[in-house]
Protein backbone atom coordinates (compact mmCIF):
# COMPACT_ATOMS: atom_id res chain seq x y z
CA UNK A 1 0.00 0.00 0.00
CA UNK A 2 1.03 3.69 -0.78
CA UNK A 3 -0.72 4.95 2.28
CA UNK A 4 -1.72 8.17 1.98
CA UNK A 5 -0.10 10.68 -1.46
CA UNK A 6 -0.17 14.23 -1.43
CA UNK A 7 0.89 16.16 -4.78
CA UNK A 8 2.54 18.43 -5.03
CA UNK A 9 5.43 18.09 -2.84
CA UNK A 10 5.62 22.40 -3.16
CA UNK A 11 3.97 24.91 -5.12
CA UNK A 12 4.45 28.74 -5.37
CA UNK A 13 1.36 30.45 -6.51
CA UNK A 14 0.69 34.41 -6.78
CA UNK A 15 -2.07 36.32 -4.81
CA UNK A 16 -5.46 35.53 -6.73
CA UNK A 17 -4.73 32.08 -8.19
CA UNK A 18 -6.51 29.27 -7.61
CA UNK A 19 -5.22 25.16 -7.39
CA UNK A 20 -6.07 21.95 -6.03
CA UNK A 21 -3.91 20.05 -3.64
CA UNK A 22 -4.32 16.28 -4.09
CA UNK A 23 -5.10 13.52 -1.63
CA UNK A 24 -5.07 10.13 -2.43
CA UNK A 25 -5.36 6.97 0.13
CA UNK A 26 -5.64 3.38 -1.15
CA UNK A 27 -6.80 1.69 2.44
CA UNK A 28 -10.26 2.01 1.67
CA UNK A 29 -10.78 4.38 4.73
CA UNK A 30 -14.31 6.03 5.25
CA UNK A 31 -12.51 9.08 7.08
CA UNK A 32 -10.00 11.66 5.54
CA UNK A 33 -9.38 15.56 6.54
CA UNK A 34 -7.35 18.45 5.86
CA UNK A 35 -4.83 20.17 7.97
CA UNK A 36 -3.20 23.27 7.81
CA UNK A 37 0.06 23.66 9.74
CA UNK A 38 2.01 27.15 10.77
CA UNK A 39 4.56 27.90 13.47
CA UNK A 40 3.10 28.81 16.88
CA UNK A 41 -0.49 27.83 15.94
CA UNK A 42 -0.07 24.08 15.55
CA UNK A 43 -2.29 21.84 13.16
CA UNK A 44 -5.50 23.86 12.45
CA UNK A 45 -8.39 21.55 10.38
CA UNK A 46 -9.97 22.74 7.34
CA UNK A 47 -12.64 20.28 5.95
CA UNK A 48 -13.21 16.38 6.50
CA UNK A 49 -15.43 13.95 5.12
CA UNK A 50 -17.01 10.78 6.82
CA UNK A 51 -17.23 9.51 3.53
CA UNK A 52 -18.02 9.50 -0.10
CA UNK A 53 -20.33 12.40 -0.85
CA UNK A 54 -20.32 13.42 2.54
CA UNK A 55 -17.69 16.57 3.71
CA UNK A 56 -17.76 19.33 6.86
CA UNK A 57 -16.04 22.14 7.69
CA UNK A 58 -13.49 22.31 10.42
CA UNK A 59 -11.79 25.03 11.97
CA UNK A 60 -10.59 26.94 9.63
CA UNK A 61 -12.66 26.59 6.67
CA UNK A 62 -12.82 29.63 5.04
CA UNK A 63 -10.88 30.12 1.32
CA UNK A 64 -11.09 26.59 0.99
CA UNK A 65 -13.45 23.96 -1.08
CA UNK A 66 -13.12 20.42 -0.38
CA UNK A 67 -15.35 17.69 -2.78
CA UNK A 68 -15.33 13.75 -2.48
CA UNK A 69 -16.59 12.26 -4.88
CA UNK A 70 -15.05 9.11 -4.50
CA UNK A 71 -13.80 6.93 -1.32
CA UNK A 72 -9.63 7.35 -2.48
CA UNK A 73 -9.72 10.88 -2.97
CA UNK A 74 -10.23 14.08 -1.02
CA UNK A 75 -9.00 17.19 -2.91
CA UNK A 76 -8.79 20.58 -1.23
CA UNK A 77 -9.21 23.39 -3.77
CA UNK A 78 -7.99 26.94 -2.95
CA UNK A 79 -10.52 29.48 -4.88
CA UNK A 80 -8.56 32.68 -4.43
CA UNK A 81 -5.12 32.39 -2.55
CA UNK A 82 -3.97 34.99 -0.14
CA UNK A 83 -0.83 35.45 1.20
CA UNK A 84 -2.03 34.46 4.63
CA UNK A 85 -2.56 30.73 3.08
CA UNK A 86 1.00 29.82 3.19
CA UNK A 87 1.13 27.12 4.88
CA UNK A 88 1.94 23.11 4.87
CA UNK A 89 -1.03 21.48 4.32
CA UNK A 90 -1.24 17.68 5.94
CA UNK A 91 -4.17 15.18 4.18
CA UNK A 92 -4.93 12.24 7.03
CA UNK A 93 -7.06 9.37 7.01
CA UNK A 94 -8.49 6.51 9.21
CA UNK A 95 -10.79 3.57 9.13
CA UNK A 96 -13.33 5.62 10.73
CA UNK A 97 -13.24 9.17 12.82
CA UNK A 98 -12.54 7.78 15.59
CA UNK A 99 -9.36 5.85 14.84
CA UNK A 100 -5.79 5.83 14.74
CA UNK A 101 -5.28 8.99 11.92
CA UNK A 102 -2.35 8.08 8.87
CA UNK A 103 -0.85 11.28 7.70
CA UNK A 104 0.13 11.90 4.08
CA UNK A 105 4.19 13.85 3.34
CA UNK A 106 2.56 17.48 3.14
CA UNK A 107 2.17 20.10 0.91
CA UNK A 108 4.49 23.17 1.05
CA UNK A 109 2.54 25.80 -0.30
CA UNK A 110 3.78 29.67 -0.44
CA UNK A 111 1.57 32.48 -1.52
CA UNK A 112 3.32 35.49 -2.95
CA UNK B 1 -14.06 24.24 23.40
CA UNK B 2 -11.47 22.12 24.01
CA UNK B 3 -7.72 23.26 24.26
CA UNK B 4 -4.82 20.98 24.16
CA UNK B 5 -1.44 22.01 25.59
CA UNK B 6 2.22 20.53 25.65
CA UNK B 7 4.62 21.57 28.15
CA UNK B 8 7.73 22.13 27.19
CA UNK B 9 7.89 23.30 24.20
CA UNK B 10 11.28 22.01 23.92
CA UNK B 11 13.41 19.88 25.47
CA UNK B 12 16.89 18.36 24.93
CA UNK B 13 18.26 15.35 27.35
CA UNK B 14 21.72 12.88 27.03
CA UNK B 15 21.26 9.74 25.40
CA UNK B 16 20.18 7.11 27.60
CA UNK B 17 17.95 8.87 29.72
CA UNK B 18 14.18 8.06 30.73
CA UNK B 19 11.89 11.02 29.96
CA UNK B 20 8.34 12.33 29.96
CA UNK B 21 6.42 14.12 27.99
CA UNK B 22 3.39 16.01 29.24
CA UNK B 23 -0.21 16.69 27.76
CA UNK B 24 -3.33 18.70 29.46
CA UNK B 25 -6.66 19.45 27.97
CA UNK B 26 -9.51 21.47 29.03
CA UNK B 27 -12.38 18.89 28.91
CA UNK B 28 -12.37 15.55 30.15
CA UNK B 29 -15.06 14.77 27.61
CA UNK B 30 -12.75 12.67 25.42
CA UNK B 31 -13.09 9.95 23.04
CA UNK B 32 -9.89 9.13 22.96
CA UNK B 33 -6.11 10.64 22.76
CA UNK B 34 -3.49 10.13 20.16
CA UNK B 35 0.60 10.44 20.26
CA UNK B 36 2.24 10.92 17.21
CA UNK B 37 5.49 11.70 16.28
CA UNK B 38 6.97 14.45 13.33
CA UNK B 39 10.43 14.43 12.03
CA UNK B 40 11.39 17.65 10.67
CA UNK B 41 9.90 18.12 6.91
CA UNK B 42 7.64 15.13 6.97
CA UNK B 43 4.38 13.97 7.43
CA UNK B 44 3.05 12.45 11.71
CA UNK B 45 3.39 9.45 12.20
CA UNK B 46 1.24 7.80 15.26
CA UNK B 47 2.73 6.29 18.00
CA UNK B 48 -0.02 5.51 20.11
CA UNK B 49 -4.22 5.43 20.76
CA UNK B 50 -5.41 5.40 23.80
CA UNK B 51 -9.40 5.21 24.71
CA UNK B 52 -11.38 6.92 27.27
CA UNK B 53 -11.52 3.50 29.19
CA UNK B 54 -8.02 2.82 29.06
CA UNK B 55 -5.59 3.60 31.48
CA UNK B 56 -2.46 2.99 29.27
CA UNK B 57 -0.91 1.94 25.70
CA UNK B 58 2.41 0.79 25.51
CA UNK B 59 4.90 0.01 22.09
CA UNK B 60 8.57 -0.94 22.78
CA UNK B 61 9.72 1.93 24.26
CA UNK B 62 6.63 3.92 24.50
CA UNK B 63 3.89 4.38 27.26
CA UNK B 64 1.58 6.83 26.78
CA UNK B 65 -1.04 7.16 30.20
CA UNK B 66 -4.08 9.46 30.40
CA UNK B 67 -6.33 10.23 33.58
CA UNK B 68 -9.36 11.49 32.17
CA UNK B 69 -10.61 12.90 35.07
CA UNK B 70 -7.81 15.60 35.62
CA UNK B 71 -7.01 16.11 31.69
CA UNK B 72 -3.65 14.78 31.61
CA UNK B 73 -1.73 12.44 29.12
CA UNK B 74 2.02 11.35 29.82
CA UNK B 75 4.53 9.66 26.82
CA UNK B 76 7.26 7.78 28.70
CA UNK B 77 10.43 7.28 26.41
CA UNK B 78 12.71 4.69 28.04
CA UNK B 79 16.38 4.42 27.12
CA UNK B 80 16.35 7.40 24.78
CA UNK B 81 18.71 7.43 21.70
CA UNK B 82 19.56 10.27 19.09
CA UNK B 83 16.71 8.40 16.45
CA UNK B 84 13.93 9.61 18.73
CA UNK B 85 15.01 13.67 18.11
CA UNK B 86 11.57 14.69 16.75
CA UNK B 87 8.01 16.58 17.70
CA UNK B 88 5.53 15.10 19.33
CA UNK B 89 2.22 15.68 19.56
CA UNK B 90 -1.07 15.19 21.61
CA UNK B 91 -4.39 15.21 20.23
CA UNK B 92 -7.77 14.51 21.52
CA UNK B 93 -10.62 13.49 19.77
CA UNK B 94 -13.58 15.34 22.01
CA UNK B 95 -16.60 12.95 23.13
CA UNK B 96 -18.81 12.92 20.44
CA UNK B 97 -16.72 15.06 17.63
CA UNK B 98 -15.56 13.91 14.34
CA UNK B 99 -12.79 16.25 14.80
CA UNK B 100 -9.24 15.98 16.27
CA UNK B 101 -7.84 18.83 18.50
CA UNK B 102 -3.60 19.31 18.49
CA UNK B 103 -1.33 20.23 20.88
CA UNK B 104 1.62 22.56 19.71
CA UNK B 105 3.85 19.27 19.81
CA UNK B 106 7.19 19.34 22.39
CA UNK B 107 10.18 19.43 20.38
CA UNK B 108 12.40 16.52 22.16
CA UNK B 109 16.39 16.47 21.23
CA UNK B 110 18.37 13.83 22.09
CA UNK B 111 22.42 14.36 22.47
CA UNK B 112 24.50 11.45 21.52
Amino acid sequence: NAGVTQTPKFQVLKTGQSMTLQCAQDMNHEYMSWYRQDPGMGLRLIHYSVGAGITDQGEVPNGYNVSRSTTEDFPLRLLSAAPSQTSVYFCASSPEYQETQYFGPGTRLLVL
Amino acid sequence: KQEVTQIPAALSVPEGENLVLNCSFTDSAIYNLQWFRQDPGKGLTSLLLIQSSQREQTSGRLNASLDKSSGRSTLYIAASQPGDSATYLCAVRPGGSEKLVFGKGTKLTVNP
